[in-house]
């Protein structure tokens, strides 16, 4: 299965501890999504890379969440310093571009107690 | 902003009847619109996609769109067990994935 890989599947954290969390998009595609995903808000989405370059970094969640893309396979999302109400399921997807679908990881769910 | 609403929160229903999801939007100029499925085993599908008023199926799902009442729904034909899951309604203008606006989700059971 070549599709988005997100590592870990769960995760549990302190808080107040630094958090990162991994995904692999589908191979070749150009666009990179992360969402957070809770019953309340639902799907919110945190950042969008384009070939590598950061294009949004949601407003609300800029002061202790930072996504990065190190290369055109790999990204990370790290969360310093978690909180109990950063406890939600992070998804990762991806996209050859932007009007193309999207594809989805497993997600990681993070429980910060 | 735009706000996507769906309804019921969570429909039971019995294998091979008709189930059918509700999604309203609040952007009449939207144009592009979305079912996805989430399995907790799976992760999210897209199911169906439409961008103009009328219908559009793909297998046992079929999407209605009417832009001029804000409404977007989802029927799935002959549901069956393996269909139960969480269904996402999602809405954009334009097409952008970036702009995408999702719904909070219908939970789907399907009794056997």
């Amino acid at each position: 299965d070549a599709g988005v890989t997100q590592t870990p599947r769960h995760e549990v954290a302190e808080k107040g501890q630094t958090i990162i969390l991994k995904c692999e998009p589908v191979s070749g595609h150009n666009d990179l999504f992360w969402y957070r995903q809770t019953k309340i808000q639902g799907l919110e989405l945190l950042s969008y890379f384009r070939s590598k370059s950061l294009m949004e970094d949601g407003g609300a969640f800029k002061d202790r969440f930072k996504a990065e893309m190190l290369n055109s396979s790999f990204s990370t999302l790290k969360i310093q310093p978690t909180e109990p109400k950063d406890s939600a399921v992070y998804l990762c997807a991806s996209s050859h571009r932007d009007n193309e679908r999207l594809f989805f990881g497993h997600g990681t769910k993070l429980s910060v107690l | 902003q735009q706000k996507v609403q769906q309804s019921p929160e969570s429909l039971t229903v019995s294998e091979g009847a008709m189930a059918s999801l509700n999604c309203t939007f609040s952007d009449g100029t939207s144009n592009n619109f979305r079912w996805y499925r989430q399995h907790s085993a799976k992760g999210l599908e897209v199911l169906v996609s439409i961008f103009s008023d009328g219908e559009k199926e793909e297998g046992r799902f079929t999407a209605h769109l009417n832009r001029a009442n804000l409404h977007v729904s989802l029927h799935i034909r002959e549901p069956q067990p393996s269909d139960s899951a969480v269904y996402l309604c999602a809405v954009s203008i334009g097409g952008s994935n970036a702009k995408l606006t999702f719904g909070k989700g219908t939970k789907l059971s399907v009794k056997s």
